[in-house]
């Protein structure tokens, strides 16, 4: 049972506009969600989160936004820029302790 | 500063063999867990822990192992490789405060023949 899914495998987006990568979960006990970044031949990295208290988070040029009645998030990047190229995962921890679920991944391009 | 270490980088098994993917980190997290993952699945917890002397398993713990008898190191041993454990392993710890950012080692690449 995939609880976090990201149904977009991949996404191509030309520098300067705007990027949104999506997410749904199933399980409405989540109450905080998290995106992370991974290059190749690197291990994940945070990126930003958002607590379910919230419908936004910003962090520069990164914004999530949470729809808790659709059990959706997205993240938007604006603008934009090469260097973003990666693979992005949403996440939310199960239960206590440091149980995160992942989505599959979206692998974003950003063409210059 | 390191933060999260693993070794090795690459590693190619036979199926039956055994081996151990070391992870150490040298930020004193108390959280530290072991995903895999695996095309089109994201990443998987495999076993957690959340202090030395305590473990517990994630979503797929079959045929894994673990033990943390100190804060830093967290190995992940494989008893008797199976071609389904081929996969790329990541390493991560936590602060208790913020459990749930994770830092993630580099990865290990494995291959079971």
């Amino acid at each position: 049972d995939q609880q976090v899914k990201q149904n977009s495998p991949s996404l191509s987006v030309q520098e300067g506009r705007i990027s949104i990568l999506n997410c749904d979960y199933t399980n409405s006990m989540f109450d905080y969600f998290l995106w992370y970044k991974k290059y190749p031949a690197e291990g994940p990295t945070f990126l930003i989160s958002i607590s379910s208290i919230k419908d936004k988070n910003e962090d520069g040029r990164f914004t999530v936004f949470l729809n808790k009645s659709a059990k959706h998030l997205s993240l938007h990047i604006v603008p934009s820029q090469p260097g973003d190229s990666a693979v992005y995962f949403c996440a939310a921890p199960r239960e206590y302790g440091n149980k995160l679920v992942f989505g599959a991944g979206t692998i974003l391009r950003v063409k210059s | 500063n390191a933060g999260v270490t693993q070794t090795p980088k690459f590693q190619v098994l036979k199926t039956g063999q055994s081996m151990t993917l070391q992870c150490a980190q040298d930020m004193n997290h108390e959280y530290m867990s072991w995903y895999r993952q695996d095309p089109g699945m994201g990443l998987r917890l495999i076993h957690y822990s959340v202090g030395a002397g305590i473990t517990d398993q994630g979503e797929v713990p079959n045929g894994y192992n673990v033990s943390r008898s100190t804060t830093e190191d967290f190995p992940l041993r494989l008893l008797s490789a199976a071609p389904s454990q081929t996969s790329v392993y990541f390493c991560a710890s936590a602060r208790g405060v913020a459990k749930n950012i994770q830092y993630f080692g580099a990865g290990t690449r494995l291959s079971v023949l």
